[in-house]
């Protein structure tokens, strides 16, 4: 079956500790997302990435770090540096190009800090 | 900067009963729009996507229309069920520069069909 998988689905750390989300597709996917999802806030774009070794910041970058070493994998971690990173957070994937770009989303992280 | 807005934000509806979500963005310079449904603590399901050059999708009991030159789009589901109560996220796909698109997402209408 193709699609995103997440994990861990639940994550819990204490403050301070740097921790890594992991994500992997198996749609051929060229492009890959990570968004933050907060109640009453709708999704954020934390960085994104259009082909393997590189990736451009989203809307809220600070405090993340991602990497693309494989076109199949985009680990997102969150540092000591995020200031408020209790949230669920969603990966996604795409094919490039103007025409449809249809994105599929995995089933979650949800990360607790305390 | 592109706005999503989508009202009303939480609506009740009763079995049976055919219902419109409204999706509303400030610029009409979009590639295409898409619409999901999310269940609680789920990831998002992609439901209808309509390209620019399109008026309307269908997939069964949903149909999605785009105005892109007012800036909206609906979500019509016919005969609602029980098993439609979730939350509605629409988002519209924009050129970000140097050969990336983005989606800029709207906070979602929250649907509860009552048996």
């Amino acid at each position: 079956d193709g699609g995103i998988t997440q994990s861990p689905k639940y994550l819990f750390r204490k403050e301070g500790q740097n921790v890594t989300l992991s994500c992997e597709q198996n749609l051929n996917h060229d492009a890959m997302y990570w968004y933050r999802q907060d109640p009453g806030q709708g999704l954020r774009l934390i960085y994104y990435s259009q082909i393997v070794n590189d990736f451009q910041k989203g809307d809220i970058a600070e405090g993340y770090s991602v990497s693309r070493e494989k076109k199949e994998s985009f680990p997102l971690t969150v540092t000591s540096a995020q200031k408020n990173p209790t949230a669920f957070y969603l990966c996604a994937s795409s094919s490039t190009g103007t025409y449809r770009g249809e994105q599929y989303f995995g089933p979650g992280t949800r990360l607790t800090v305390t | 900067k592109q706005e999503v807005t989508q009202i009303p934000a939480a609506l009740s509806v009763p079995e049976g009963e055919n219902l419109v979500l409204n999706c509303s963005f400030t610029d009409s310079a979009i590639y295409n729009l898409q619409w999901f449904r999310q269940d609680p603590g789920k990831g998002l399901t992609s439901l209808l996507l309509i390209q620019s050059s399109q008026r309307e999708q269908t997939s069964g009991r949903l149909n999605a229309s785009l105005d892109k030159s007012s800036g909206r789009s609906t979500l019509y589901i016919a005969a609602s069920q029980p098993g439609d109560s979730a939350t509605y996220l629409c988002a519209v796909r924009e050129y970000s520069g140097a050969g990336s698109y983005q989606l800029t997402f709207g906070k979602g209408t929250k649907l509860s069909v009552i048996p």
